[in-house]
């Protein structure tokens, strides 16, 4: 069955960094575009960013744009986040999510359980 | 701010038919597919609605969509006490070049 499990998240201090991983599983890969979303404590829902099936293709947030970098690694089945200049604005829950059309549309057929990142000093 | 506004809250008693939207523009709802999301407390959203009124296998038929101009709607007939959660839309905007979540509605079954 497709699994997502994402790893990577905890504290961090103010203007810190910090590499998210989503590791997938129960299906093709490098067959599908990913993206990352999170969410606030009591927040809804942001989109942050998608990378195409080979890593040639990428959109940002524009909130995320420049500090946060998304890539994948196909032979290991696996999705990045790169937070560079972190702030308390970005504390909260990340997922990775499938996104079953090739093109950036919102179709996410399988979310990972998230991993919670925290801002602070 | 989501340029994509729903209601903050729903609610209805069990059985009844509960209706959310999701209101956008032209450069979003209005030239890009709806999709629509439940979120239990504590787990991660699932998808109940995609490409504007079709359901994943295994969602209940309890559940609908529909999209007129820039709005959407997710319907919920026979409102169930698992139904209670939140719900968000979502859309590509084309002017922004990313995606958009609705500010995402709670549903209340009374």
């Amino acid at each position: 069955q497709v699994q997502l499990v994402e790893s990577g998240g905890g504290l961090v201090k103010p203007g810190g960094s910090l590499r998210l991983s989503c590791a997938a599983s129960g299906f093709t890969f490098s067959d599908y575009q990913m993206t990352w979303i999170r969410q606030a404590p009591g927040k809804g829902l942001e989109w942050l960013s998608h990378i195409n099936y080979s890593g040639s293709t990428t959109y940002y947030a524009d909130s995320v744009k420049g500090r946060f970098t998304i890539s994948r690694d196909n032979a290991k089945n696996s999705l990045y986040l790169q937070m560079n200049s972190l702030g308390a604005e970005d504390t909260a829950v990340y997922y990775c999510a499938r996104e079953f059309v090739v093109a950036p549309a919102g179709y996410f057929d399988y979310w990972g359980q998230g991993t919670l990142v925290t801002v602070s000093s | 701010q989501s340029v994509v506004t729903q209601p903050p809250s729903a609610s209805g008693t069990a059985g009844q038919r509960v209706t959310i939207s999701c209101s956008g523009t032209s450069s979003n709802i209005g030239s890009n597919y709806v999709y629509w999301f439940q979120q239990l407390p504590g787990t991660a959203p699932k998808l109940v609605i995609y490409r504007n009124n079709q359901r994943p296998s295994g969602v209940p038929d309890r559940f609908s969509g529909s999209k007129s101009g820039t709005s959407a709607s997710l319907a919920i007939s026979g409102l169930r006490s698992e139904d209670e959660a939140d719900y968000y839309c979502a859309t590509w905007d084309d002017s922004l070049s990313g995606l958009v979540f609705g500010t995402g509605t709670k549903v209340t079954v009374l």
